[in-house]
């Protein structure tokens, strides 16, 4: 049982380029999110979708987007990447409103 | 927008010494979740508190949920070496899919 798989495990890349982020869960969850974590600050949410066919913003959605292919991916897209891009990316799903966020592994991205 | 601060920052205590970490909220929360990641981890799941005052225990920790339920707080008896880690709380807003993160309560524990 898999559960929450992200790709890649670690990303280099160089300013303005692009990258996107893949995200699949394989536990039937209907809500999946796109967090970014740096020192210090935390977990902060940067999209989730409630349900397949829905995406949201969150905390700090500037610089990215989203989607979500089917029930199962998720992805997050950086068009042009920043140095303050640079952080750790942890997808994570849940089954509904009132239930655990399981997470994946996480992606190291620096942006250099 | 909602959120969520996490006292302290930073715990350091000898092996033994309880611990505890406080989680306040700028809104009335739906319910409340605990999250441990272990360093170089993934956040994995402890537990989630839903009625105003609960308190649930699991082993040596204790959870607890305010009246108001706006804030929280995880208290571990007799911390050991395999406590270590940054605990987060994580809290939803009534009808929100959003899921709120503190910025974390990273303990060391001195053998």
């Amino acid at each position: 049982n898999a559960g929450v798989t992200q790709t890649p495990k670690f990303q280099v890349l160089k300013t303005g380029q692009s990258m996107t982020l893949q995200c699949a869960q394989d536990m039937n969850h209907n809500s999946m999110y796109w967090y970014r974590q740096d020192p210090g600050m935390g977990l902060r949410l940067i999209y989730y979708s409630a349900s397949e066919g829905t995406t949201d913003k969150g905390e700090v959605p500037n610089g990215y987007n989203v989607s979500r292919l089917n029930k199962r991916e998720f992805s997050l897209r950086l068009e042009s990447a920043a140095p303050s891009q640079t952080s750790v990316y942890f997808c994570a799903s849940g089954a509904g409103l009132n239930t655990e966020a399981f997470f994946g592994q996480g992606t190291r991205l620096t942006v250099v | 927008g909602q959120q969520v601060m996490q006292i302290p920052q930073y715990q350091h205590v000898q092996e033994g010494e309880d611990f505890t970490t406080y989680c306040n909220s700028s809104t009335t929360l739906s319910n409340i979740q605990w999250y441990k990641q272990r360093p170089g981890g993934h956040p994995v799941f402890l537990i989630q508190l839903v009625k105003s005052g609960e308190v649930k225990k699991q082993k040596r920790l204790t959870f607890q949920f305010g009246e108001a339920k706006k804030n929280s707080s995880l208290h571990i008896t007799a911390t050991q070496t395999t406590d270590v880690g940054t605990y987060f709380c994580a809290g939803r807003k009534a009808g929100s899919y959003q899921l709120t993160f503190g910025k974390g309560t990273k303990l060391s524990v001195i053998p």
